[in-house]
């Protein structure tokens, strides 16, 4: 069965320092999503892309973060300087279409720790 | 604007009892509808959707739901619950490109 890869599944990092995450949505999927889950709390979308470009990335925090999808397969998502406040799981989803009825696909998560 | 919420942040029940989670969502028009589960450290998975059609919607796991349009409401039960259901679960709504998570229940299943 098809899955979305996301790397790595853990990482602790320092204030002040870069990270990145890396996603790859099943094969034919359109639109991508990054979401962040706080512990307790429900997804939040970051950033949608449709194909290679941006749809949505109203509540990314562009001072620290930015979000890349340039083929339109993969994306890496990325943190500079990382916050105390960043800590969190990072999601990545892919679905067929951001207009379609279909769910979205979600991979294990990135588990970020910022000490 | 469309917002998703529900009510309990954590529930429990006895094994072999009715679950029943609720959702409640805010929108001029009808929305995708949708109940994720998320069990620890991994990613979320569809239980169950409403698109158009039979509003009573069968899911993974014995798990169903009904969209009530006139209470805006998209409840999940289950008539049994098993040790295996417990985990986190999420609403969520779709309307237009955008999809939106409510905040999740918990979902404790004592022995």
């Amino acid at each position: 069965e098809a899955e979305v890869a996301q790397s790595p599944r853990y990482k602790i990092t320092e204030k002040s320092q870069a990270v990145a995450f890396w996603c790859d949505p099943i094969s034919g999927h359109a639109t991508l999503y990054w979401y962040r889950q706080i512990l307790g709390q429900g997804p939040e979308l970051l950033v949608q892309f449709q194909d290679e470009s941006v749809v949505d990335d109203s509540q990314l925090p562009k001072d620290r973060f930015s979000a890349e999808r340039l083929k339109g397969v993969d994306s890496t998502l990325k943190i500079q300087p990382a916050e105390l406040g960043d800590s969190a799981m990072y999601l990545c989803a892919s679905s067929l279409s951001d207009r379609n009825t279909g769910e979205l696909f979600f991979g294990e998560g990135s588990r970020l720790t910022v000490l | 604007a469309q917002s998703v919420t529900q009510l309990g942040s954590h529930v429990s029940v006895s094994e072999g009892a009715l679950v029943l989670l609720r959702c409640n969502y805010s929108s001029s028009v009808p929305p995708y509808l949708f109940w994720y589960v998320q069990y620890p450290n991994q990613g979320l998975q569809l239980l169950l959707k409403y698109t158009t059609g039979a509003t009573l919607v069968k899911g993974i796991n014995g798990f169903e739901a009904e969209f009530k349009k006139s209470e805006t409401s998209f409840h999940l039960t289950k008539p049994s619950a098993h040790m295996s259901d417990a985990a986190e679960y999420f609403c969520a709504v779709k309307l237009g490109f955008k999809t939106i998570f409510g905040a999740g229940t918990r979902l404790f299943v004592k022995a």
